[in-house]
């Protein structure tokens, strides 16, 4: 069975300083990876994927995310976070056979002027 | 834009009440799901549907039920509702396949009391 693990619950970074929202994952086969963004009070909305090729992947309002096979990681960054990146977070595996997408539980990340 | 929209933002029903909640996207997007979102259990699917009349079970799919008798169309029916049904529910949709993202409608809150 397929599994994705968010280790921090809660992230908390400065203005203009780099963030990184960790994910491991676990799936059999190729990993279909992704991560979303939800605001308060809303759904979620799509940010990035990586589905094959370069490990660097660039999304939306400046995320980017590297997956490391070898570390079963895919990790979301962004090189200075603003505050109105504060939202809550979070990583998807979807299994490549059945289509299903199983979801980490979530960071919340908050950005301080 | 995609938009899959949700009809109801806010519910609140009875022990025993039945429930539907309904989903319809625009896009013409072949798979559809339904999970329910629960603080610090991330998201969880319900049931998914690859196509029109067809329905499979995801992880958590006991005391609900889902028709799709139209391919923009995904409903989610809570046969008697329980309080422990209370939650976010949130409907999405995608592309035929797997590397697809999810399209994500704005939630529907259920309380039941």
């Amino acid at each position: 069975a397929q599994s994705v693990a968010q280790p921090e619950d809660q992230v908390n970074v400065a203005e203009g300083n780099p963030l990184t929202v960790k994910c491991t994952y676990s799936v059999s086969g190729n990993p279909y990876l992704f991560w979303y963004v939800q605001y308060p009070n809303r759904g979620l909305q799509f940010l990035l994927k990586y589905i094959t090729g370069d490990n660097l992947v660039k999304g939306s309002y400046g995320f980017e995310a590297e997956f490391n096979k070898s570390q079963t990681s895919f990790h979301l960054k962004k090189p200075s976070a603003l505050v109105s990146d504060s939202a809550l977070y979070f990583c998807a595996v979807r299994d490549p056979n059945a289509g299903k997408s199983t979801f980490g539980d979530g960071t919340t990340l908050t950005v301080k002027p | 834009d995609v938009k899959v929209t949700q009809s109801s933002r806010y519910l609140v029903k009875r022990t025993g009440e039945k429930v539907f909640l309904e989903c319809v996207q625009d896009m013409d997007h072949e798979n559809m799901f339904w999970y329910r979102q629960d603080p610090g259990l991330g998201l969880r699917l319900i049931y998914f549907s690859y196509d029109v009349k067809m329905k499979e079970k995801g992880d958590i799919p006991e005391g609900y039920s889902v028709s799709r008798e139209k391919k923009e169309r995904f409903s989610l029916i809570l046969e008697s509702a329980s309080t422990n049904q209370t939650s976010m529910y949130l409907c999405a949709s995608s592309l035929f396949g797997v590397t697809g993202e999810l399209f994500f409608g704005e939630g529907s809150r259920l309380t039941v009391l």
